[in-house]
């Protein structure tokens, strides 16, 4: 089945280490996004990928960082995690165009100590 | 003010209740309009999906848009356990990137 598939599912990280999350997807689509989502929040876009092209929103700190080495995979990259940035990482992809559906993965929960 | 407001609840109701949820919007541009259900620490999955106004009807589901007042709904008939999870509105106005603003969520609990 084609589908969004993000590891790992649960991530524990210590204060300032850095950390990866991984996001693939077989459903070959253009765009791919990064949205972090705290508890009992709206999910909070960070950045979208279409095709090659890097977009960041205005408010995402310089803390994040992604990078898409393929149209299959996108990574997320939190530098220095601090506790504030503990949330659930929700990875998204579409076909880009206007009114397209985005498909979620099941996100990965980050945890930070 | 936020773009998008949505009552967070949390709603509970009977099995088999009609439930009723809503979202309003301030942004006039927002064209497209989409409800996801999310159960407890997974992902969000797409329920419907509405261009502009009208209705929608999937199942047990109906989805409204109404452009003039910027209020959506949607209807779960005849609800049941399993629709237990947290409801998201979103919208977009239609970028080329399709860029969502999503709703709060709503916390829905239907029990036996």
């Amino acid at each position: 089945d084609a589908m969004v598939i993000q590891n790992p599912r649960y991530q524990v990280t210590q204060f300032g280490k850095p950390v990866t999350l991984s996001c693939s997807q077989t459903l070959n689509h253009n765009v791919m996004y990064w949205y972090q989502q705290k508890s009992s929040q709206a999910p909070k876009l960070l950045f979208h990928y279409y095709d090659k092209d890097f977009n960041n929103e205005a408010d995402t700190p310089d803390n994040f960082q992604s990078r898409r080495p393929n149209t299959s995979f996108c990574f997320l990259d939190i530098r220095s995690p601090g506790l504030g940035d503990a949330a659930m990482y929700l990875c998204a992809t579409s076909r880009g165009g206007f009114g397209e559906t985005q498909y979620f993965g099941p996100g990965t929960r980050l945890l930070v100590l | 003010q936020k773009e998008v407001e949505q009552d967070p609840g949390p709603l509970s109701v009977p099995e088999g209740a009609i439930v009723s949820l809503n979202c309003t919007y301030s942004n006039s541009a927002f064209q497209y309009f989409m409800w996801y259900r999310q159960y407890s620490r997974k992902g969000p999955e797409l329920l419907m999906y509405t261009y502009s106004s009208g209705n929608k009807e999937d199942g047990r589901f109906t989805a409204q848009v109404d452009k003039s007042s910027k209020y959506i709904s949607l209807f779960i008939r005849d609800s049941q356990p399993s629709d237990s999870a947290t409801y998201l509105c979103a919208m977009s106005a239609g970028t080329s990137y399709g860029k969502l603003t999503f709703g709060q969520g709503t916390i829905l609990t239907v029990h036996p």
